[in-house]
């Protein structure tokens, strides 16, 4: 989706190296979410944040760890702690509120271990 | 424990043909349900959308159907067109808490 970029589009790890992937939007959304996908799985939520300074775990968040020190910005960074950390990582974003409103999705990152 | 399921790995249709993709849920909180399309390498793109005060959603050649009695949402889309293989996702949500995803229908259509 415009407005969300998600960078690098690759990246490689090396064994006990911690590895940290952007999202940045210019939608001006409240809440980001980081999520993984693997092959024939569905998207698998590990963190969200709803305001700045503010983020809750989601159902995998062992091994991983974010920040939200600006609205803009929700970096995820994938410790040596995660076993098995090759996957293809996607970052959305939603407009928080009451009403019913999509996420928006970046064009992902794709991790891999050297 | 999948709260939003889609029993369908892959489905192949012929070009101008129905094509229709089935998605069944758990929760019986949930009261918003998605679809996204998504193409290799590149993030899900929002499609359709439909709240549970409301049992069908159209946009276009797409329409979303919700049978809250039986917990099934299903997207049709007619006619299918080439550009429309991709893989399609089902989500559902209680409204301001997370999103749950089915695992993905790949769609093929045979021109």
């Amino acid at each position: 989706d415009g407005g969300i970029t998600q960078s690098p589009k690759y990246l490689f790890r090396k064994e006990g190296q911690n590895v940290t992937l952007s999202c940045e939007q210019n939608l001006n959304h409240d809440a980001m979410y980081w999520y993984r996908q693997d092959p024939g799985q569905g998207l698998r939520l590990i963190y969200y944040s709803q305001i700045v300074n503010d983020f809750q775990k989601g159902d995998i968040a062992e091994g991983y760890s974010v920040s939200r020190e600006k609205k803009e910005s929700f970096p995820l960074t994938v410790t040596s702690a995660q076993k098995n950390p090759t996957a293809f990582y996607l970052c959305a974003t939603r407009q928080w509120g009451n009403s019913n409103q999509p996420q928006h999705f970046g064009d992902g990152t794709r991790l891999s271990i050297l | 424990d999948q709260q939003v399921k889609q029993n369908s790995p892959s489905l192949s249709v012929q070009e101008g043909r129905i094509s229709i993709l089935n998605c069944d849920y758990t929760n019986s909180m949930f009261d918003y349900f998605l679809w996204y399309k998504k193409y290799p390498a590149e993030g899900p793109t929002f499609l359709i959308s439909i709240s549970s005060i409301k049992d069908k959603n159209e946009d276009g050649r797409f329409t979303v159907f919700l049978n809250k009695s039986a917990k099934h949402l299903s997207l049709h889309i007619v006619p299918s067109q080439p550009g429309d293989s991709a893989v399609y996702f089902c989500a559902a949500s209680v409204v301001g808490n997370q999103f749950y995803f089915g695992t993905g229908t790949s769609l093929t259509v045979i021109p």
